[in-house]
């Protein structure tokens, strides 16, 4: 199995610009994952999803960021507009199921905003 | 709020040594805990899980828990340089999805 796929992997882009991060989970897996990591707030689950559903979102930081899951092969994450705080980096994980516990988590992309 | 906490480190330790690193956590119904390690620029992964109070050993890796002290800790055994990386400790309450991580503990082990 290719693991979970993100891209880009790196993006940098001016405050104010619209981004938009994607992610392949492992075919399979219906449990979804984002995280934002930074030195400063460490992992941070940002929004879960089971079954293409989003179920918990509450780690969104602000209506300026918005997830969907349209399949169970594909999700993305935007922030639209961006600011420089919200350079960090943004992983995606995936999971066998709701009753499983081990995530699998993708190479992550580092987004640095000016 | 719930929280994991981790001394950030960096731990320094000599190669073939005992690496030592400890976690507690807030939340007493938790039941699940992962020891999760991240090398630098790249993603966790997944090293131990641990559920029952006591050992729980796979190779050079020991997970322990004790429930009423909300504490967990892995033992590496016979440190390696290629263990050099964050642990990250993390716990999922009963029921739930929630994997709360701490900030990880930084890992030098020296040849």
């Amino acid at each position: 199995d290719a693991g979970v796929i993100q891209s880009p992997r790196h993006e940098v882009t001016e405050m104010g610009q619209e981004v938009t991060l994607r992610c392949k989970p492992i075919s399979g897996h219906n449990s979804l994952f984002w995280y934002r990591q930074t030195m400063m707030r460490g992992l941070e689950l940002l929004i879960y999803f089971n079954n293409n559903v989003p179920i918990d979102d509450s780690g969104m930081p602000e209506d300026r960021f918005s997830a969907k899951m349209p399949n169970a092969s594909f999700s993305t994450l935007k922030i639209q507009p961006s600011e420089p705080r919200d350079s960090a980096v943004y992983f995606c994980a995936s999971m066998p199921g709701a009753e499983a516990d081990t995530q699998y988590f993708g190479p992550g992309t580092r987004l640095t905003v000016l | 709020q719930k929280e994991v906490e981790q001394n950030s480190g960096p731990l320094s330790v000599p190669e073939g040594a005992i690496a030592s690193l400890n976690c507690t956590y807030s939340d007493r119904v938790s039941q699940s805990f992962f020891w999760y390690r991240q090398y630098s620029g790249k993603s966790p992964e997944l090293i131990m899980s641990i559920y029952s109070n006591g050992d729980k050993e796979d190779g050079r890796f020991t997970a322990q828990l004790n429930k009423a002290s909300q504490y967990v800790s892995l033992l590496i055994r016979d440190s390696q340089p290629s263990d050099s990386a964050t642990y990250l400790c993390a716990s999922l309450s009963p029921g739930g999805f929630k994997t709360i991580f701490g900030a990880g503990t930084r890992l030098f082990v020296k040849a």
